[in-house]
């Protein structure tokens, strides 16, 4: 099983429209996920952040956390053109070696079309 | 806040040279930096972790005699492609870590080699 995994897509959806974008993660004892967007050609942004279970709102983004289904989710409401983009799920990964570093791993990124 | 900068942002060179390209933090001190690779229409992978004051960790399958990182203040980090070949060519992507595990990116360097 990948670390993290996400639906490749393409997702399509129509312009106001809720757009869901999921992503499973392996390790339980994550505690640091991320949202990333990142439009063609150019590098990520980071657009949400969520550490414990629940939902968290930031306009129209949402992210969902349910560590014990090991799943993260992304919401974006009133979609727009201009949300069209590759979406990357980021999970922390706790090191299990004494001579390596927690990291962040990326999922492959789903990608997301509006469509007007 | 939370800005990065990173230059060169496109460069074309031949095989064989070397390319430095150099990633900062320009309004907060980053201890980690991490550099990642990705060619068109995949995934974000990445090459090596960058500490402040320590030798970089490298991903498996990266030679590191090849992508030589220092990371020597905690707003600077560069890597350097040694000898570049065309199968070099991509898009490199360097990122630092906040303090809740976030990474801000860098907006990026394409690499053309020749």
């Amino acid at each position: 099983q990948k670390e993290v995994e996400q639906n490749s897509g393409p997702l399509s959806v129509p312009e106001g429209a809720i757009a869901s974008l999921n992503c499973t993660y392996s390790d339980r004892v994550s505690q640091s996920f991320f949202w990333y967007r990142q439009y063609s050609g150019k590098s990520p942004e980071l657009i949400m952040s969520i550490y414990s279970n629940g939902d968290k709102e930031d306009g129209r983004f949402t992210a969902q956390l349910n560590k014990a289904s090991q799943y993260v989710s992304l919401l974006i409401r009133d979609s727009q053109p201009s949300d069209s983009a590759t979406y990357l799920c980021a999970v922390n990964i706790r090191s299990r070696m004494k001579t390596s570093y927690d990291k962040v791993i990326f999922g492959p990124g789903t990608s997301l079309s509006v469509i007007p | 806040g939370a800005v990065v900068s990173q230059h060169p942002s496109r460069v074309i060179c031949k095989s064989g040279t070397s390319v430095k390209i150099e990633c900062r933090s320009l309004d907060f001190q980053a201890t980690t930096m991490f550099w990642y690779r990705q060619f068109p229409k995949q995934s974000l992978m990445l090459m090596a972790t960058s500490n402040e004051g320590s030798k970089a960790t490298y991903e498996q399958g990266v030679e590191k005699d090849k992508f030589l990182i220092n990371h020597a203040s905690l707003t600077l980090s560069t890597l350097t492609v040694t000898s570049a070949h065309p199968e070099d060519s991509s898009f490199y992507i360097c990122s630092a870590e906040g303090v809740y595990n976030e990474q801000f990116f860098g907006p990026g360097t394409r690499l053309t080699v020749l």
